[in-house]
Protein backbone atom coordinates (compact mmCIF):
# COMPACT_ATOMS: atom_id res chain seq x y z
CA UNK A 1 0.00 0.00 0.00
CA UNK A 2 1.29 3.37 -0.15
CA UNK A 3 1.92 5.70 2.73
CA UNK A 4 1.22 9.84 2.87
CA UNK A 5 3.83 12.10 4.08
CA UNK A 6 2.91 15.14 5.94
CA UNK A 7 5.26 17.96 6.34
CA UNK A 8 5.95 19.76 8.80
CA UNK A 9 5.67 17.60 11.37
CA UNK A 10 5.34 20.66 14.05
CA UNK A 11 3.77 24.30 13.10
CA UNK A 12 4.08 27.09 15.23
CA UNK A 13 2.46 30.30 14.06
CA UNK A 14 2.31 33.38 15.56
CA UNK A 15 -1.63 34.41 15.68
CA UNK A 16 -2.79 36.20 12.33
CA UNK A 17 -0.05 34.55 10.14
CA UNK A 18 -0.67 32.43 7.29
CA UNK A 19 0.93 28.84 7.25
CA UNK A 20 0.12 25.70 5.00
CA UNK A 21 0.98 22.04 5.54
CA UNK A 22 1.87 19.42 2.81
CA UNK A 23 0.66 15.79 2.13
CA UNK A 24 3.15 13.64 -0.37
CA UNK A 25 2.82 10.37 -2.25
CA UNK A 26 4.65 9.00 -4.27
CA UNK A 27 1.63 7.02 -5.88
CA UNK A 28 -1.33 8.55 -7.65
CA UNK A 29 -4.16 9.04 -5.30
CA UNK A 30 -8.21 8.56 -6.15
CA UNK A 31 -8.71 11.16 -3.77
CA UNK A 32 -7.47 12.51 -0.40
CA UNK A 33 -9.49 13.85 2.58
CA UNK A 34 -8.33 16.37 5.22
CA UNK A 35 -8.92 16.05 9.00
CA UNK A 36 -8.36 18.08 11.89
CA UNK A 37 -8.43 16.81 15.33
CA UNK A 38 -8.59 19.75 18.48
CA UNK A 39 -6.40 18.84 21.64
CA UNK A 40 -8.02 15.93 23.47
CA UNK A 41 -10.18 15.38 20.47
CA UNK A 42 -10.97 12.69 17.90
CA UNK A 43 -10.74 13.53 14.01
CA UNK A 44 -13.07 15.37 12.65
CA UNK A 45 -13.36 15.30 8.43
CA UNK A 46 -12.99 18.48 6.98
CA UNK A 47 -13.10 18.40 3.07
CA UNK A 48 -12.15 15.59 0.58
CA UNK A 49 -10.81 16.39 -2.84
CA UNK A 50 -11.12 14.20 -5.95
CA UNK A 51 -10.20 15.65 -9.24
CA UNK A 52 -6.51 16.84 -10.59
CA UNK A 53 -5.80 20.55 -9.63
CA UNK A 54 -8.91 20.57 -7.51
CA UNK A 55 -9.31 23.66 -5.14
CA UNK A 56 -11.68 23.86 -2.15
CA UNK A 57 -12.15 26.95 0.20
CA UNK A 58 -13.90 26.93 3.90
CA UNK A 59 -13.71 30.40 4.96
CA UNK A 60 -10.03 30.77 6.09
CA UNK A 61 -8.64 27.09 4.79
CA UNK A 62 -8.17 26.53 0.91
CA UNK A 63 -7.21 22.96 0.15
CA UNK A 64 -5.48 22.31 -2.73
CA UNK A 65 -5.04 18.78 -4.76
CA UNK A 66 -1.67 18.68 -7.03
CA UNK A 67 -2.56 18.31 -10.85
CA UNK A 68 -0.62 14.65 -10.85
CA UNK A 69 -2.69 13.82 -7.54
CA UNK A 70 0.37 12.57 -5.38
CA UNK A 71 -0.11 15.72 -3.70
CA UNK A 72 -2.06 18.25 -1.55
CA UNK A 73 -1.65 21.36 0.74
CA UNK A 74 -3.50 23.11 3.33
CA UNK A 75 -3.28 26.32 3.25
CA UNK A 76 -4.81 28.37 6.37
CA UNK A 77 -4.92 32.58 6.44
CA UNK A 78 -4.67 34.67 9.36
CA UNK A 79 -4.13 32.17 12.12
CA UNK A 80 -6.37 32.11 15.01
CA UNK A 81 -6.12 30.62 18.02
CA UNK A 82 -8.95 28.19 16.75
CA UNK A 83 -6.83 26.65 14.46
CA UNK A 84 -5.28 24.91 17.22
CA UNK A 85 -4.88 20.92 16.62
CA UNK A 86 -3.63 18.53 14.57
CA UNK A 87 -4.42 18.32 10.88
CA UNK A 88 -3.93 14.68 8.72
CA UNK A 89 -4.68 13.95 5.77
CA UNK A 90 -5.83 10.59 4.64
CA UNK A 91 -5.98 8.55 1.27
CA UNK A 92 -7.22 5.08 0.86
CA UNK A 93 -4.10 3.09 -0.47
CA UNK A 94 -4.31 0.82 -3.20
CA UNK A 95 -5.36 -2.35 -0.67
CA UNK A 96 -8.53 -0.13 0.17
CA UNK A 97 -7.25 1.18 3.43
CA UNK A 98 -7.76 4.72 4.57
CA UNK A 99 -4.43 5.62 5.45
CA UNK A 100 -3.57 8.90 7.40
CA UNK A 101 -0.73 10.69 7.31
CA UNK A 102 1.30 10.99 10.48
CA UNK A 103 -0.21 14.50 11.03
CA UNK A 104 1.04 18.22 11.76
CA UNK A 105 0.47 19.54 14.35
CA UNK A 106 -0.54 23.44 14.85
CA UNK A 107 0.26 25.57 17.77
CA UNK A 108 -0.72 28.90 17.80
CA UNK A 109 0.83 32.27 19.40
CA UNK A 110 -1.27 34.98 20.48
CA UNK B 1 -28.60 12.06 14.07
CA UNK B 2 -26.69 10.49 17.12
CA UNK B 3 -22.39 10.21 16.20
CA UNK B 4 -20.06 7.59 16.96
CA UNK B 5 -20.24 6.00 20.04
CA UNK B 6 -17.37 4.29 21.78
CA UNK B 7 -17.31 2.58 25.09
CA UNK B 8 -16.08 2.49 27.94
CA UNK B 9 -14.00 5.92 27.50
CA UNK B 10 -11.75 5.41 29.55
CA UNK B 11 -9.58 2.04 30.36
CA UNK B 12 -7.33 0.59 32.94
CA UNK B 13 -6.10 -3.08 32.48
CA UNK B 14 -3.37 -5.33 33.74
CA UNK B 15 -0.48 -6.83 31.51
CA UNK B 16 -1.86 -9.71 30.50
CA UNK B 17 -5.41 -9.51 30.84
CA UNK B 18 -8.16 -9.08 27.79
CA UNK B 19 -10.25 -6.15 26.77
CA UNK B 20 -13.05 -5.67 24.75
CA UNK B 21 -14.24 -2.28 23.13
CA UNK B 22 -17.08 -1.19 21.59
CA UNK B 23 -18.95 1.01 18.81
CA UNK B 24 -21.75 1.55 17.47
CA UNK B 25 -22.03 3.39 14.28
CA UNK B 26 -23.95 6.28 12.39
CA UNK B 27 -27.30 4.55 12.48
CA UNK B 28 -26.94 3.15 8.58
CA UNK B 29 -23.37 3.08 8.06
CA UNK B 30 -22.46 0.16 7.16
CA UNK B 31 -18.27 0.65 7.41
CA UNK B 32 -16.62 0.55 10.53
CA UNK B 33 -12.79 0.97 10.85
CA UNK B 34 -10.56 0.86 13.98
CA UNK B 35 -7.67 2.91 14.56
CA UNK B 36 -5.10 3.02 17.24
CA UNK B 37 -3.46 6.28 18.17
CA UNK B 38 -0.14 6.91 20.21
CA UNK B 39 1.79 10.17 20.31
CA UNK B 40 5.01 8.34 18.76
CA UNK B 41 2.90 6.31 15.60
CA UNK B 42 -0.19 8.59 14.72
CA UNK B 43 -3.71 7.10 13.75
CA UNK B 44 -2.49 3.60 12.59
CA UNK B 45 -5.36 1.74 11.26
CA UNK B 46 -5.95 -1.80 12.57
CA UNK B 47 -9.25 -2.90 11.12
CA UNK B 48 -12.22 -2.40 8.46
CA UNK B 49 -15.34 -4.02 8.49
CA UNK B 50 -18.61 -3.81 6.38
CA UNK B 51 -21.68 -5.89 6.69
CA UNK B 52 -19.84 -7.94 9.06
CA UNK B 53 -16.71 -9.09 6.86
CA UNK B 54 -13.56 -8.06 7.67
CA UNK B 55 -12.86 -5.65 4.11
CA UNK B 56 -9.18 -5.21 5.50
CA UNK B 57 -6.56 -5.47 8.74
CA UNK B 58 -3.65 -3.51 9.37
CA UNK B 59 0.07 -4.92 10.89
CA UNK B 60 -1.05 -5.81 14.44
CA UNK B 61 -0.39 -8.89 15.66
CA UNK B 62 -3.07 -11.43 16.17
CA UNK B 63 -3.95 -10.51 19.32
CA UNK B 64 -5.89 -8.06 17.93
CA UNK B 65 -9.03 -9.45 17.04
CA UNK B 66 -12.71 -7.57 15.57
CA UNK B 67 -16.02 -8.53 14.39
CA UNK B 68 -18.94 -6.45 13.41
CA UNK B 69 -22.67 -7.58 14.22
CA UNK B 70 -25.85 -7.69 12.27
CA UNK B 71 -26.36 -3.71 13.54
CA UNK B 72 -23.45 -3.11 12.30
CA UNK B 73 -22.09 -2.33 15.55
CA UNK B 74 -18.74 -3.63 16.18
CA UNK B 75 -16.18 -4.51 18.83
CA UNK B 76 -12.50 -5.35 18.81
CA UNK B 77 -10.40 -7.32 21.20
CA UNK B 78 -7.62 -6.84 22.58
CA UNK B 79 -5.59 -10.33 24.44
CA UNK B 80 -2.74 -10.80 26.34
CA UNK B 81 -2.50 -6.90 26.65
CA UNK B 82 1.19 -5.33 27.02
CA UNK B 83 1.98 -1.96 27.71
CA UNK B 84 2.47 -0.63 24.41
CA UNK B 85 -0.94 -1.35 23.67
CA UNK B 86 -1.65 1.72 26.19
CA UNK B 87 -3.11 4.13 23.50
CA UNK B 88 -6.42 5.85 22.26
CA UNK B 89 -8.09 3.71 20.24
CA UNK B 90 -10.84 4.98 17.64
CA UNK B 91 -13.52 4.15 15.58
CA UNK B 92 -14.90 5.34 12.69
CA UNK B 93 -17.68 5.14 10.96
CA UNK B 94 -18.51 5.02 6.64
CA UNK B 95 -21.17 5.15 4.77
CA UNK B 96 -19.34 2.90 1.97
CA UNK B 97 -16.30 0.97 2.86
CA UNK B 98 -13.27 2.58 2.21
CA UNK B 99 -12.15 2.73 -1.49
CA UNK B 100 -15.48 2.93 -2.81
CA UNK B 101 -15.52 6.31 -3.10
CA UNK B 102 -17.07 8.51 -0.84
CA UNK B 103 -16.02 7.88 2.34
CA UNK B 104 -15.86 10.33 4.50
CA UNK B 105 -15.40 8.66 8.35
CA UNK B 106 -17.17 9.80 10.68
CA UNK B 107 -14.54 9.16 14.35
CA UNK B 108 -16.01 8.20 17.61
CA UNK B 109 -14.63 9.72 21.19
CA UNK B 110 -12.58 6.73 21.18
CA UNK B 111 -11.21 4.68 24.02
CA UNK B 112 -8.33 5.66 26.20
CA UNK B 113 -6.90 1.91 27.15
CA UNK B 114 -3.82 2.45 30.24
CA UNK B 115 -1.95 -0.89 30.84
CA UNK B 116 -0.34 -1.28 33.84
Amino acid sequence: GQQVMQIPQYQHVQEGEDFTTYCNSSTTLSNIQWYKQRPGGHPVFLIQLVKSGEVKKQKRLTFQFGEAKKNSSLHITATQTTDVGTYFCAATDSWGKLQFGAGTQVVVTP
Amino acid sequence: KAGVTQTPRYLIKTRGQQVTLSCSPISGHRSVSWYQQTPGQGLQFLFEYFSETQRNKGNFPGRFSGRQFSNSRSEMNVSTLELGDSALYLCASSLHYAGAGNTEAFFGQGTRLTVV
